[in-house]
């Protein structure tokens, strides 16, 4: 069964600082790979999603992402945040035919 | 065009009684998918309804059911409800083409719900 981790539960940053959020996926087949967002009392939104292709997929607000096949991973970037990123962010798997796995979610914390 | 909307947004119940959750997908989109979260198990499926079928299922207990109507909205329903299906419930729709896995899914706001 497929299953994602995130490594990091939280993540504190200053503003303009660069950060990385950590996802690592389990699945020995094909996949597809997202990062959603969710800012306080809404729901998800797409930041960006790695299909198939080039492995740098860039997304919405300035972030990017990294398909790593060899190490199984999928971390989530932006070089530099503002205090409207504070959210929460979540890594999520699929693969054809399946549902949305979601790892647990990383809260960032942006202070100026 | 309009997002997903989920009625109502806020639900207070008893233990044992049970609720119905409504949402509206984006018009065109034909797959609607139902989600729970809460903060010790995070984000989990629920299922999945494709052209008024369900076409995926998570692991939850047969008190948790749903359908999908001829014009895409969807339904969901717990019955006999306990403590511990207190938490958001999100739905999300997209288009439906293919197999399904790997389209982006738009999500609404979510329904929250407290058991008392």
């Amino acid at each position: 069964a497929q299953s994602v981790t995130q490594l990091d539960s939280q993540v504190p940053v200053f503003e303009e600082a660069p950060v990385e959020l950590r996802c690592n996926y389990s699945s020995s087949v094909s996949v597809y790979l997202f990062w959603y967002v969710q800012y306080p009392n809404q729901g998800l939104q797409l930041l960006l999603k790695y299909l198939s292709g080039s492995t740098l997929v860039k997304g919405i607000n300035g972030f990017e992402a990294e398909f790593n096949k060899s190490q199984t991973s999928f971390h989530l970037r932006k070089p530099s945040v503002h205090i409207s990123d504070t959210a929460e962010y979540f890594c999520a798997v699929s693969q054809a035919g399946t549902a949305l796995i979601f790892g647990k979610g990383t809260t960032l914390s942006v202070s100026s | 065009k309009a997002g997903v909307t989920q009625t109502p947004r806020y639900l207070i119940k008893t233990r044992g009684q049970q609720v119905t959750l409504s949402c509206s997908p984006i018009s065109g989109h034909r797959s609607v998918s139902w989600y729970q979260q809460t903060p010790g198990q995070g984000l989990q499926f629920l299922f999945e309804y494709f052209s008024e079928t369900q076409r995926n299922k998570g692991n939850f207990p047969g008190r948790f059911s749903g359908r999908q109507f001829s014009n895409s909205r969807s339904e969901m329903n717990v019955s006999t409800l306990e403590l511990g299906d207190s938490a958001l419930y999100l739905c999300a729709s997209s288009l439906g083409t293919g197999t399904g896995g790997q389209e982006t899914q738009y999500f609404g706001p979510g329904t929250r719900l407290l058991v008392l």
